[in-house]
């Protein structure tokens, strides 16, 4: 089954503990991306790749890391999280960026809580 | 900076009753808009992609339109289980990025 696997699904942590969120596709797609989700402000992309080890900033990077050493993952790392970062996070992929089609393949999310 | 606004931010309609919910945006230049559904605790599902005003896409009870301004999702005789978040969004091909509204949440009550 195509899919986009992301882990933890929940994930409650403390302030300044470093965390990563995992997030793997099976589609064998070339553009990956992360978004955060809030309430009122919609979905803001964070972080995306075009391919392996090509990454970019997106509209919120302040206080996340990604790496893309494989084409089916994408981790999404925070290494001092804060309370600001309290969020719904998903994983999407496509084959390169669908710019055209807006076609995204979105993981189920994981809901992060920092204290 | 590429603007979509959704509206209303939640409605609630009765089995069988339609409506329609609306997307408006401001961009430098559409290069598509795009609907996705959105199920509690799920990810967003990608609907349909329109390219230029006059444009029309059908899905089931769902219609989706085009105009130069605007985006009109109508649901037709909705079910329950059209209950969900309907998203819309725009292409920033300069950040390989989608820019979303804050979407509109339906209710289908039986």
């Amino acid at each position: 089954e195509a899919q986009v696997t992301q882990n933890p699904r929940y994930l409650i942590t403390v302030t300044g503990k470093k965390l990563t969120v995992t997030c793997s596709q099976n589609m064998n797609h070339e553009y990956m991306s992360w978004y955060r989700q809030d309430p009122g402000l919609g979905l803001r992309q964070i972080y995306y790749s075009m391919n392996v080890e090509v990454t970019d900033k997106g509209d919120v990077p302040e206080g996340y890391k990604v790496s893309r050493k494989e084409k089916r993952n994408f981790p999404l790392i925070l290494e001092s999280p804060s309370p600001n970062q309290t969020s719904l996070y998903f994983c999407a992929s496509s084959p390169l960026f669908r710019g055209l089609t807006g076609e995204l393949f979105f993981g189920e999310g994981s809901r992060l809580t920092v204290l | 900076e590429d603007q979509v606004t959704q509206s209303p931010e939640a409605l609630r309609l009765q089995e069988g009753e339609s409506s329609s919910l609306n997307c408006s945006y401001t961009v430098s230049g559409l290069r598509g808009l795009f609907w996705y559904r959105q199920d509690p605790g799920k990810g967003p599902e990608f609907l349909f992609t329109l390219y230029s005003a006059g444009e029309e896409k059908e899905k089931e009870r769902l219609k989706a339109t085009l105009t130069k301004k605007e985006s009109f999702l109508h649901i037709t005789a909705p079910k329950p289980e059209d209950s969900a978040t309907y998203l819309c969004a725009v292409p920033d091909t300069g950040r390989r990025a989608l820019t979303f509204g804050s979407g509109t949440r339906l209710q289908v009550q039986p």
